[in-house]
């Protein structure tokens, strides 16, 4: 089966910095890889997503890169905000039918004010 | 409001005992998920399920079965309830690629 790996599993940045998170991934069949961050008691929220067929994809402050060829994909988060705090998750699935998310283990992002 | 709920949001409960998780979405989802969260914060599916088929992770024991009344539910049924068991269990729906969760359940074993 899949296997997703994410690093830093911790990481401190200061306000207005830039943080970015890596994953990769085992399985070549896998097209799809959305980034979820999870804030203290609550459930996960997606907040981007890519597919294979795309390299890079922007949604204001936070950015996507997909190297297929590598296999591997990262989110950038710039001019970060104290709000950015929170555990954020990368995850890859095939996306046919009822796709099951294979997620990355976290990365616990602090934003110091 | 639009969203996945679950009910109910905390449950304590004691060794041997049969409980159930409560999952609704509200968001015309065809497919509906549960993954488990360990106390490592680590994700893992457990089933998905949809009105053609159900995919059950084959890690996960028997004493674990969804059960859907209908598209817009999908319950998890516990049997013999175990220590190990205690975690944080969310229910996600999606139509295509795109998994919307909901708050999370977290149960604890005594």
């Amino acid at each position: 089966g899949e296997n997703v790996e994410q690093h830093p599993s911790t990481l401190s940045v200061q306000e207005g910095d830039s943080a970015v998170i890596k994953c990769t991934y085992s399985d070549s069949a896998s097209n799809y890889f959305p980034w979820y961050k999870q804030e203290l008691g609550k459930g996960p929220q997606l907040i981007i997503d890519i597919r294979s067929n795309v390299g890079e994809k922007k949604d204001q402050r936070i950015a996507v890169t997909l190297n297929k060829t590598a296999k591997h994909f990262s989110l950038h988060i710039t001019e970060t905000q104290p709000e950015d705090s929170a555990v954020y998750f990368c995850a890859a699935s095939i996306s046919t039918g009822a796709n099951n998310l294979f997620f990355g283990t976290g990365t616990r992002l602090t934003v110091i004010p | 409001d639009t969203a996945v709920s679950q009910t109910p949001k905390y449950l304590v409960t004691q060794m041997g005992n049969d409980k159930s998780i409560k999952c609704e979405q509200n968001l015309g989802h065809d497919t509906m998920y549960w993954y488990k969260q360990d106390s490592k914060k680590f994700l893992k599916i457990m089933f998905s399920y949809n009105n053609k088929e159900l995919i059950i992770n084959e890690t996960v024991p028997n004493r674990f079965s969804p059960k859907s009344p209908d598209k817009a539910h999908l319950n998890l049924h516990i049997n013999s309830l175990e220590l190990g068991d205690s975690a944080v269990y969310f229910c996600a729906s999606s139509r295509q690629s795109e998994q919307y969760f909901g708050p999370g359940t977290r149960l604890t074993v005594t």
